[in-house]
């Protein structure tokens, strides 16, 4: 399974843009990338995913380098409430979803 | 809300005893994931089903096994339990089990074992 590296931790004010990176130099041709936070106490939540090209939803954007080997997770605004573990994953054809640790985002008021 | 429900939301249980935690899916989706989340091990993905039939294995243990009805709801066994499998599990579902698809989460069963 290819493997994400994250840094382990960030800090961004509050309605300021976030840019998270995430370095996948294993990644495979067929590897989606996915992007998932995780609040305290719940469970994760989809964020966004991508396969080439740039995409953008309500929530967030994901700009994937040209080669596909680093990509960067984009909050437009943070809020207090994007304060949460987020995780940067590649999905293998099965779907199954290989967790690392992910980056720890706290949002200053 | 998620759409994926999970029970019971918390067990307490003692070393060497069998439970089951039960999953139903989002309506409509196909494929079911199991993963556990524990402080020193992070969040592991354990084993996947798709339609009723196992469709990935990863690090679970002999003494786990899951299985998919055809309601689709599933259920994750965990016998001679030990202090160290005391985690959150979560159940994920997902359209068709597919590396586009989205997982959807549910709350999570947090297990105790005393």
């Amino acid at each position: 399974d290819a493997k994400t590296t994250q840094p382990n931790s960030m800090e961004s004010n509050e309605e300021e843009p976030v840019h998270l990176p995430c370095n996948h130099s294993t990644i495979s041709g067929t590897d989606y990338i996915h992007w998932y936070r995780q609040l305290p106490s719940q469970g994760p939540e989809y964020v966004i995913h991508g396969l080439t090209s740039n995409v953008n939803n309500r929530m967030a954007s994901l700009a994937i380098a040209e080669d596909r080997k680093s990509s960067t997770l984009i909050l437009h605004r943070a809020t207090l409430r994007d304060a949460a573990v987020y995780y940067c994953i590649l999905a293998s054809n099965t779907g199954k979803l290989i967790f690392g640790q992910g980056t720890t985002l706290q949002v200053k008021p | 809300d998620s759409g994926v429900t999970q029970t019971p939301k918390h067990l307490i249980t003692a070393t060497g005893q069998r439970v089951t935690l039960r999953c139903s899916p989002r309506s409509g989706d196909l494929s079911v994931y199991w993963y556990q989340q524990s402080l020193d091990q992070g969040l592991q993905f354990l084993i996947q089903y798709y339609n009723g039939e196992e469709r990935a294995k990863g690090n679970i243990l002999e003494r786990f096994s899951a299985q998919q009805f055809p309601d689709l709801h599933s259920e994750l066994n965990l016998s001679s339990l030990e202090l160290g499998d005391s985690a959150l599990y979560f159940c994920a579902s997902s359209a068709f089990g597919g590396s586009a698809d989205t997982q959807y989460f549910g709350p999570g069963t947090r297990l105790t074992v005393l």
